[in-house]
């Protein structure tokens, strides 16, 4: 079975600090993944996405991407009270073979940036 | 303007009432999606749609049906809701994989009494 997995939080995090987010996927044939930011009762918004193994930097985020440990993490620099939100991870799987993909959603987890 | 909107944004119904929530975008993707989702489940995929003579069926799609009207329009009936189906509904759009995210519209809040 496909799947998708975050820790479901709450994480806290002080505001100015690094807060890590994680998220591990099962299907090693993968090749593409995003960040969401969802806040409470609002739709989700992409913040990032990566492709190639190593990290990629947007601002205060940095995604971070691991093909052979099939582990994707999401890193906020200077956390602010604004980034309270749950986030979550999506990573376009492929089933029934033949090229044909599917986005999957983890859970997500839930950030809280205390002032 | 919003790229994928939702109608309504909100509604509360009674039980074994035939709603419908509508979907639309301005992105020009081929791909659409529905959507609901709960507290601590996430995200649950209905219904998709890959064109306008394309629709699959997602995980739950038992109680609900859609409607490909264009390749912009994309509708969710709910035949005779049930009060566990209340929930945000979300629609989505994209290109095609493997490489394209999914853009959401703002949602639905449907109440079912």
């Amino acid at each position: 079975q496909k799947e998708v997995e975050q820790n479901s939080g709450p994480l806290s995090v002080p505001e100015g600090a690094i807060a890590s987010l994680n998220c591990t996927y099962s299907d090693r044939g993968s090749q593409s993944f995003f960040w969401y930011r969802q806040y409470s009762g609002k739709s989700p918004e992409l913040i990032m996405f990566i492709y190639s193994n190593g990290d990629k930097e947007d601002g205060r985020f940095t995604a971070q991407l691991n093909k052979a440990s099939q582990y994707v993490s999401l890193l906020i620099r200077d956390s602010q009270p604004s980034d309270s939100a749950t986030y979550l991870c999506a990573v376009n799987m492929e089933y029934s073979g033949a090229g044909s993909y599917q986005l999957t959603f983890g859970k997500g987890t839930k950030l809280s940036v205390i002032p | 303007d919003a790229d994928v909107t939702q109608t309504p944004r909100n509604r509360i119904t009674k039980t074994g009432k035939r709603i419908m929530l509508e979907c639309s975008q301005t992105k020009g993707h081929d791909r659409m999606y529905w959507y609901r989702q709960d507290p601590g489940l996430g995200l649950r995929l209905i219904y998709y749609s890959f064109d306008v003579k394309d629709i699959n069926k997602g995980e739950i799609s038992d109680g609900y049906s859609v409607s490909r009207q264009a390749q912009a329009k994309f509708s969710l009936s709910l035949e005779s809701a049930i009060p566990n189906q209340t929930a945000l509904y979300f629609c989505a759009t994209s290109s095609p994989p493997p490489t394209s995210p999914q853009y959401f519209g703002p949602g639905t809040r449907l109440t079912v009494l």
